[in-house]
């Protein structure tokens, strides 16, 4: 089956500008995740889509961070504008619900999309 | 707050020697605990997990872990290094009452030297 997707893989823009990152999650996974690690430090959970209904966006930084998932299958995460603090991985993830194990969700993990705010 | 440190954000070993890659977690329930890999250009890779059950856990790529309960630790150790170990490893961390939130360590860069 294929993986999880994401595009670009990275993207340059300047301050100020507009960014889209696209995830495409693996057919069939009801659920949705965003995180993202800046500048090599922790890979941050930043929010978690049911279907087309966000589940949890506790860590999404501010409103100048926009996450859809019209449709409940691929999701965008726009960034407008963008700050240089903002350059970093995004990581999008995509599960099932795990049967068996209660509560373990195991995510299966895209390359990530690397931005750069210059 | 629940927390995951990582001791070392670069451990370089020689191949075929033990790996140790150390990790310990701050949290007031029981947690379920991951190791991830990353290698370059790629997705996180989910090497083993634990989830109350055995506490030594067998992974991939001959990775094992275990959970020690009275040192808040789940290090991972491989007994003999390759070069295709060459990676980021990061522990996770997700608790019961939240479990689809991971919380992840600042990760682990692994060398291997020939």
């Amino acid at each position: 089956e294929a993986g999880v997707t994401q595009f670009p893989s990275h993207s340059v823009i300047e301050k100020g500008q507009t960014v889209t990152l696209r995830c495409d999650p693996i057919s069939g996974h009801d659920n949705l995740y965003w995180y993202r690690r800046v500048m090599g430090k922790e890979i941050k959970f930043l929010l978690h889509f049911v279907k087309e209904s966000k589940q949890d966006e506790s860590g999404m930084p501010n409103n100048r961070f926009l996450a859809e998932r019209t449709g409940g299958t691929y999701s965008t995460l726009k960034v407008q504008p963008a700050e240089l603090e903002d350059s970093g991985v995004y990581f999008c993830a995509s599960s099932q619900e795990e049967t068996g194990i209660s509560g373990a969700n195991v995510l299966t993990f895209g390359a990530g999309s690397r931005l750069t705010v210059l | 707050a629940q927390s995951v440190t990582q001791l070392g954000s670069h451990v370089s070993v020689s191949e075929g020697a033990l790996v140790l890659l150390r990790c310990n977690y701050s949290s007031s329930v029981p947690p379920y605990l991951f190791w991830y890999v990353q290698y370059p250009n790629q997705g996180l890779q989910l090497l083993l997990k634990y989830t109350s059950a055995a506490t030594l856990v067998k992974g991939i790529n001959g990775f094992e872990a275990e959970f020690k309960k009275s040192e808040t630790s789940f290090h991972l150790t491989k007994p003999s290094a390759h070069m295709s170990d060459a990676a980021e490893y990061f522990c996770a961390v997700s608790f019961y009452s939240s479990a689809s939130k991971i919380i992840f360590g600042s990760g682990t860069r692994l060398s291997i030297r020939p």
